[in-house]
């Protein structure tokens, strides 16, 4: 079964760090490009970053530019997304999701909240 | 950054009803780019469109999806009950991948 299943959210105090990890299976990881979506409570979608199979080419969001790191590793099959300097407005559910035509795949999502 | 504007904000419509969701880029999309999801509560987004026009593996015929440049539309032709969700509009020929606002399709 293709699957991307998320890890890594919970709380952290504003100014905080996290790591998410995304972990593919079911397909071969290392031959898609992959993204973070994110979508705060009651809110929209909002596309947070982007990068290649190679890990050539990678994009980022202005929200989270300088503050979150893409990266992933073919030989574990995971994708992950360094977040630093946390604020409030970062607290939302994080998915990861394959590009292949359109985004076909999506994980359930991993809820990180930014509070003291 | 290409803007994705969705209207209606909420549609309210019967079971057995067309339902028509506009999505208005606010520069030229390429259509091969040019995606539809559709959410429900507490669930991933999940791929009806691709390529503007194209169904995602698994969707039904009701659903279709047509438009190039700046505008595109996402038709369905009869809800079922089922259907009743928050629909997305999503580009991502040009970073940043944009979505559109959604649109809430509810039960009248």
């Amino acid at each position: 079964e293709v699957q991307l299943v998320e890890s890594g959210g919970g709380l952290v105090q504003p100014g905080g760090s996290l790591r998410l990890s995304c972990a593919a299976s079911g397909f071969t990881f290392s031959a898609y490009g992959m993204n973070w979506v994110r979508q705060a409570p009651g809110r929209g979608l909002e596309w947070v970053s982007y990068i290649s199979s190679s890990r050539s080419t990678i994009y980022y969001a202005d929200s989270v530019k300088g503050r979150f790191t893409i990266s992933r590793d073919n030989a574990k099959n995971s994708l992950y997304l360094q977040m630093n300097s946390l604020r409030a407005e970062d607290t939302a559910v994080y998915y990861c999701a394959r590009r292949n035509i359109g985004f076909d795949i999506w994980g359930q999502g991993t809820m990180v909240t930014v509070s003291s | 950054e290409i803007v994705l504007t969705q209207s209606p904000g909420t549609l309210s419509l019967s079971p057995g009803e067309r339902a028509t969701l506009s999505c208005r880029a606010s520069q030229s999309v390429s259509s091969n780019y040019l995606l539809w999801y559709q959410q429900k509560p507490g669930q991933a987004p999940r791929l009806l469109i691709y390529g503007a026009s194209s169904r995602a593996t698994g969707i039904p015929d009701r659903f279709s999806g047509s438009g190039s440049g700046t505008d595109f539309t996402l038709t369905i032709s009869r809800l079922e009950p089922e259907d009743f969700a928050v629909y997305y509009c999503q580009q991502y020929g040009s970073p940043p991948y944009t979505f559109g606002q959604g649109t809430k399709l509810e039960i009248k």
